[in-house]
């Protein structure tokens, strides 16, 4: 069973920073692109992130570019956001989320997600 | 970015009658559309990707159709566990966009 759980959440003053680390499980998590998806409180969702298989490549939303970094550590099967320079408008819940396929080419396609952790930017 | 939108906002029917969601493109996504389905307090939960393919265990009330810049999720007969929001979302160009969501509420 997949099973994806996120955590590094909570509160924090603008312009602080966290790291949230979504630990994977049931499936071969080397071998899948990975995505950071994130929903402010009653609205829509927003993509924030992707890091293909290895690594190598990312994509990031213009609203976080330059402030967010997505990384993972597949011998500990991991995928982690590093945010820095908070502000109020990034308060949301943060999910990561298993892409459908193992291929950078085709992805986008969110499969399994986590249960998401609520990042507070509130002075 | 590709901005999509989704009609209706709201939708109040009754169990049992048929759903029709609509979402359009500003631009052409080929067939490269998904939908989700959220449910309050939870994480959302793939439906139909590629416009018009299943997801694993979905049952087959629910079905997709469209391409380019328009696309419809159907679902064909309402069950209780149904009633919920669901988002449109393209990954033909990045940034990856979801549609603002249509609520689907008991009438």
């Amino acid at each position: 069973e997949v099973q994806l759980l996120e955590s590094g959440g909570g509160l924090v003053q603008p312009g602080g920073s966290l790291r949230l680390s979504c630990a994977a499980s049931g499936f071969t998590f080397s071998n899948y692109v990975m995505s950071w998806v994130r929903q402010a409180p009653g609205k829509g969702l927003e993509c924030v992130s992707v890091i293909s298989e290895g690594g190598a490549n990312t994509y990031y939303a213009d609203s976080v570019k330059g402030r967010f970094t997505v990384s993972r550590d597949n011998s500990k099967d991991t995928l982690y956001l590093q945010m820095n320079s908070l502000r109020v408008e990034d308060t949301a819940v943060y999910y990561c989320a298993k892409d459908r396929r193992g291929n950078w080419n085709y992805v986008g396609t969110l499969d399994y997600w986590g249960q998401g952790t609520l990042v507070t930017v509130s002075s | 970015e590709i901005v999509l939108t989704q009609s209706p906002a709201t939708l109040s029917l009754s169990p049992g009658e048929r759903a029709t969601l609509s979402c359009r493109a500003t631009q052409g996504v080929s067939s490269y559309l998904a939908w989700y389905q959220q449910k309050p307090g939870q994480a959302p939960r793939l439906l139909i990707f590629d416009a018009s393919a299943r997801a694993t265990g979905i049952p087959a009330r629910f079905s997709g159709s469209g391409s380019g810049t328009d696309f419809t999720l159907s679902i064909s007969s309402l069950e209780p566990e149904d009633f919920a929001i669901y988002y449109c979302q393209q990954r033909s160009n990045w940034p990856f966009t979801f549609g603002p969501g249509t609520k689907v509420d008991i009438k």
